[in-house]
């Protein structure tokens, strides 16, 4: 078992170009989870998908920023245009199926940085 | 809402001692999930322990205990033997349909 898998690793961009980042969950695992971590807010809950389905993106700071989940294995989170304030580390994260929803397994995360 | 607190941002033990990291959190739901998660600086997300609210026993794993109070909305994590590799960011976190993480706490372990 591979894990959550996020690409990339790193990202360094400019202010206003479009960001692209990548989530592959585990396989089996129906529910993902986008966070994004910054010295100042802590690790916050972007958008969850149950089923490739979005339920809950109350904290999806606004719109420049978008999710999506085409497959039960593949995610996004883009953000157009990218501006410095959007610097962090953004976590995706699954879990099991329902009655199993109880742990959440992380990636390694992707550190942004705009300029 | 729901919310988690963590009061001691920052926390320092010696090694093989013991130490006890708090946390609060506040909710209206009767069944929900507690965790501890480790972030060493690599950056990785490592669950520590989980406790189901419905289980009035304490969850444990090795050196790492939690002492779960539900009528308080208290679950606080001890580490005994505390080695030099635990020092890293420690988040509580609850979770009924989604995961809410703390602040956080960071813990040095000195030789």
């Amino acid at each position: 078992d591979a894990g959550v898998i996020q690409s990339p690793r790193h990202e360094v961009t400019e202010m206003g170009q479009e960001v692209t980042l990548r989530c592959k969950p585990i396989s089996g695992h129906n529910s993902l989870f986008w966070y994004r971590q910054t010295m100042m807010r802590g690790l916050e809950l972007l958008i969850y998908f149950n089923n490739n389905v979005p339920i809950d993106d109350s904290g999806m700071p606004e719109d420049r920023f978008s999710a999506k989940m085409p497959n039960a294995s593949f995610s996004t989170l883009k953000i157009q245009p990218s501006e410095p304030r959007d610097s962090a580390v953004y976590f995706c994260a699954s879990s099991f199926p329902s009655g199993g929803r109880e742990k959440l397994f992380f990636g390694s995360g992707t550190q942004l940085s705009v300029l | 809402a729901q919310t988690v607190t963590q009061s001691q941002p920052e926390m320092s033990v010696q090694e093989a001692e013991t130490v006890t990291l708090s946390c609060t959190y506040d909710t209206s739901e009767s069944n929900y999930y507690l965790f501890w998660y480790k972030q060493p600086p690599s950056r990785q997300m490592i669950l520590v322990i989980r406790q189901e609210a419905y289980k009035q026993q304490n969850a444990t794993e090795n050196r790492f205990s939690v002492n779960f109070q539900k009528a308080a909305k208290s679950f606080s994590l001890k580490i005994s033997d505390s080695q030099l590799g635990d020092t890293a960011m420690y988040f509580c976190a609850f979770m009924t349909d989604k995961l809410i993480f703390g602040t956080g706490t960071r813990l040095q372990v000195f030789p």
